[in-house]
C-alpha cells in the first residue's frame, strides 16, 4: 500500500513570495490533515479535511495561508505572501476515518529567506 | 486546551541500554499515539494506545488513562533508534496534539 505522498520535498523562497505544497493521501482515506512543524517543536495542526469539507482550521493563519481539497482526494496548501517565521516542515497526514490512526507523509521543508 | 508534556527532553544512550520515556497529559483524551521521527524527518507510527499495554519487538508502551500518563519502553537500544519520539493525544474529532518530543541519541 502506497503511503502519503508530498511534493516538493524542499523549497527555498524569499519573503513575500508565494509557495504551494501538494499532498496525495493514502487511497481511500477520507480525512486529510496539514501540520506545521517548526524546528525543535512537535507538529501543530493547521487544517483538517473530511472528504472535501473543512473540519478544523482554527490554527490556520487565514490572512496568508489557504488550503483546498478538490474532489476529496489530493490537497494543496498555499502561503501568500511568505514570512520568515513560516520556515518549517509542512507535514500532510491522512486517516481512513477521523477516529483512526493518522499516517504521515515525508514532509516539505520550507526555508524563507 | 489539552497540554502534553514529555520527559526527558534529551536522552543519550550507549547501544544495548534500556530506556523509559514518559508522556503526561492534562485532561481526558480519546486516544494516544507514540511516533518516532527519524533523522530524515519521517514520522512513523509506533503505537496507537488509549489504554493498556502493547509490545512490538524491542518497544512496548503502557497508557494509564485514569492517571493521565503513558510510558514508552525501549529495550536493547540500537543506533537506528536515534531520532525524536513524540507522544500525541487526540481531543475532539481526532485532533492530534503533540508534545515537544524526547530527542534520543544512541551511540555505538
Amino acid at each position: 500500500e502506497a503511503g502519503v505522498a508530498q511534493s516538493p520535498r524542499y523549497k527555498i523562497i524569499e519573503k513575500r513570495q508565494s509557495v504551494a505544497f501538494w499532498c496525495n493521501p493514502i487511497s481511500g482515506h477520507a480525512t486529510l490533515y496539514w501540520y506545521q512543524q517548526i524546528l525543535g517543536q512537535g507538529p501543530k495542526l493547521l487544517i483538517q479535511f473530511q472528504n472535501n469539507g473543512v473540519v478544523d482550521d482554527s490554527q490556520l493563519p487565514k490572512d496568508r495561508f489557504s488550503a483546498e481539497r478538490l474532489k476529496g482526494v489530493d490537497s494543496t496548501l498555499k502561503i501568500q505572501p511568505a514570512k520568515l517565521e513560516d520556515s518549517a516542515v509542512y507535514l500532510c497526514a491522512s486517516s481512513f476515518t477521523a477516529q483512526e490512526t493518522q499516517y504521515f507523509g515525508p514532509g516539505t521543508r520550507l526555508l524563507v529567506l | 486546551g489539552i497540554q502534553v508534556e514529555q520527559s526527558p527532553p534529551d536522552l543519550i544512550l550507549q547501544e544495548g541500554a534500556n530506556s523509559t520515556l514518559r508522556c503526561n497529559f492534562s485532561d481526558s483524551v480519546n486516544n494516544l499515539q507514540w511516533f518516532h521521527q527519524n533523522p530524515w524527518g519521517q514520522l512513523i507510527n509506533l503505537f496507537y494506545i488509549p489504554s493498556g499495554t502493547k509490545q512490538n519487538g524491542r518497544l512496548s508502551a503502557t497508557t494509564v488513562a485514569t492517571e493521565r500518563y503513558s510510558l514508552l519502553y525501549i529495550s536493547s537500544s540500537q543506533t537506528t533508534d536515534s531520532g525524536v519520539y513524540f507522544c500525541a493525544v487526540t481531543g475532539g474529532y481526532n485532533k492530534l496534539i503533540f508534545g515537544a518530543g524526547t530527542r534520543l541519541a544512541v551511540h555505538p
